[in-house]
């Protein structure tokens, strides 16, 4: 089965800092992976995805993220964090064949003024 | 319009009382799912409808009990809850249950609160 695994529950960065929120996959298969953002009493929104094409994947909002195999990684960046950022973002992963996605257990990003 | 609707936002009910959240998409799609999010602990699955069938019951109490009358609609009928059962509560679909590149597109979920 297919599980993510994300890395630090709680990120903090400068207004204007990079943005690095990590994510590491199995998968026994090729994976699709996503990324989520859920700001406070919403539902979650996707933000991008990667389904075997580009590896490097530009989503909504200024935020990207790139599927490294070598390193079973799909972690979501930005180069410059916004006061609006701030929300909590869970990665998740499925296989062809298997519609159930896995989420990871999110990341609450906060960003400093 | 958004793609998938849940009513009520907010819910606050009383231990004895029976009430039931509804979803609604927009969006075409096959699949349909009910989640529970609370404070501090993963999102957990508690069913999944395809094509109007349930698929999926992850060893929900029996005080849940979804419906699912055709593929644009999905119920959770709430009854005798308890107030650990106080969370945020969302609806998701997707284009089919089994074909896994296309995720989800979540509601705005269903605050409840039990009293």
């Amino acid at each position: 089965a297919q599980s993510v695994t994300q890395l630090g529950s709680h990120v903090s960065v400068s207004e204007g800092a990079l943005v690095l929120l990590r994510c590491n996959y199995s998968s026994s298969v090729p994976p699709y992976l996503f990324w989520y953002v859920q700001y406070p009493n919403q539902g979650l929104q996707l933000l991008l995805k990667y389904t075997s094409a580009a590896t490097l994947v530009k989503g909504i909002n200024g935020f990207e993220a790139e599927f490294k195999k070598s390193e079973t990684s799909f972690h979501l960046t930005k180069p410059s964090a916004h006061m609006s950022d701030a929300a909590e973002y869970f990665c998740a992963v499925s296989v062809f064949g298997n519609e159930k996605l896995t989420f990871g257990t999110g990341t609450r990003l906060t960003i400093i003024p | 319009e958004t793609g998938v609707t849940q009513t009520p936002r907010h819910l606050v009910m009383g231990m004895t009382n029976k009430k039931s959240l509804k979803c609604e998409q927009h969006l075409g799609h096959n699949a349909m799912y009910w989640y529970k999010q609370s404070a501090k602990k993963p999102l957990e699955l508690m069913f999944v409808y395809s094509l109007e069938e349930r698929v999926e019951n992850n060893s929900v109490p029996s005080r849940f009990s979804p419906e699912c009358p055709n593929s644009s609609h999905l119920f959770l009928h709430l009854h005798t809850l308890q107030p650990e059962d106080s969370a945020l509560y969302l609806c998701a679909s997707s284009q089919n249950w089994g074909g896994g590149s296309y995720g989800y597109t979540f509601g705005s979920g269903t605050r409840l609160t039990v009293v």
